[in-house]
C-alpha cells in the first residue's frame, strides 16, 4: 500500500488477556519500528527491525512485550497478560533503510485500551 | 545521552498570528539528524522536515520554517499565520544511531483559535 498500515486501529482488552497488534510497512522498506505512545506523553522507542532481524530488543519494556517480523514485510507485536498500564498507542514506522537520517514513516497507530 | 526537550506543552494562538515552537537536544555524536512531525487528532505522525547536522541553513516551506543553530543545539520550528488546521500536536526528534531510531521529545499542543 502506499503507507504505513496498523490494524486493529482500536483495541479494547481485558486484563491479563493477550494482543496482537499488526504493521504492514510501506513496500519495499527494509526498516520496520514500533513506537509506544501513552496519552498525552512522547513517542517511546520499543524495537526496530532490519530486515527480518531485530538487533536491539532492549526498548521493549517487560518480557511480555514480543514482535516479530516475516518475509521482510509484515510485523506483529504481542503483549501477552496485558496490563493497565499497557493502555497506549501503538506506532509502528518504516524507511527504506535504517542508516540515520532516512525518512521515518508512520502508521495511524493501534489504540490499545486495557480494562 | 540523546534527548530532545520541548519546553511547551501546550500553546495557544489567534488564526493568523504566528506561532514558534522551540526545540533543545542533547547529543554527543558529531552527525545526527533532526526531524520534525505532526499529529493532528487523526493520531497519525505526519513527516514535516529532517535536516542533518552539517546543514544549518534556515529552510522555509510555505507557511513553515525552521531555525537551525548547532551554537546553541536547538532546532525551532515556526508557524506563520496560523491556520485552524495547524492544530495538532507538534514533534520534534533526533535520529540517536546509526539504526534510525528517533528520540522524540514531548511534542508541542498547538491550539488555533479561529
Amino acid at each position: 500500500g502506499a503507507g504505513v498500515s496498523q490494524s486493529p486501529s482500536n483495541k479494547v482488552t481485558e486484563k491479563g488477556k493477550d494482543v496482537e497488534l499488526r504493521c504492514d510497512p510501506i513496500s519495499g522498506h527494509t526498516a520496520l519500528y514500533w513506537y509506544r505512545q501513552r496519552l498525552g506523553q512522547g513517542l517511546e522507542f520499543l524495537i526496530y527491525f532490519q530486515g527480518n532481524s531485530a538487533p536491539d530488543k532492549s526498548g521493549l519494556p517487560s518480557d511480555r512485550f514480543s514482535a516479530e517480523r516475516t518475509g521482510e514485510s509484515v510485523s506483529t507485536l504481542t503483549i501477552q497478560r496485558t496490563q493497565q498500564e499497557d493502555s497506549a498507542v501503538y506506532l509502528c514506522a518504516s524507511s527504506a533503510y535504517t542508516g540515520s537520517g532516512n525518512t521515518i514513516y508512520f502508521g495511524e497507530g493501534s489504540w490499545l485500551t486495557v480494562v | 545521552a540523546q534527548k530532545v526537550t520541548q519546553a511547551q506543552t501546550e500553546i495557544s494562538v489567534v488564526e493568523k498570528e504566528d506561532v514558534t515552537l522551540d526545540c533543545v537536544y542533547e547529543t554527543r555524536d558529531t552527525t545526527y539528524y533532526l526531524f520534525w512531525y505532526k499529529q493532528p487528532p487523526s493520531g497519525e505522525l505526519v513527516f514535516l522536515i529532517r535536516r542533518n547536522s552539517f546543514d544549518e541553513q534556515n529552510e522555509i516551506s510555505g507557511r513553515y520554517s525552521w531555525n537551525f543553530q548547532k551554537s546553541t543545539s536547538s532546532f525551532n520550528f515556526t508557524i506563520t499565520a496560523s491556520q485552524v488546521v495547524d492544530s495538532a500536536v507538534y514533534f520534534c526528534a533526533l535520529s540517536r544511531d546509526g539504526n534510525n531510531r528517533l528520540a522524540f521529545g514531548k511534542g508541542n499542543q498547538v491550539v488555533v483559535i479561529p
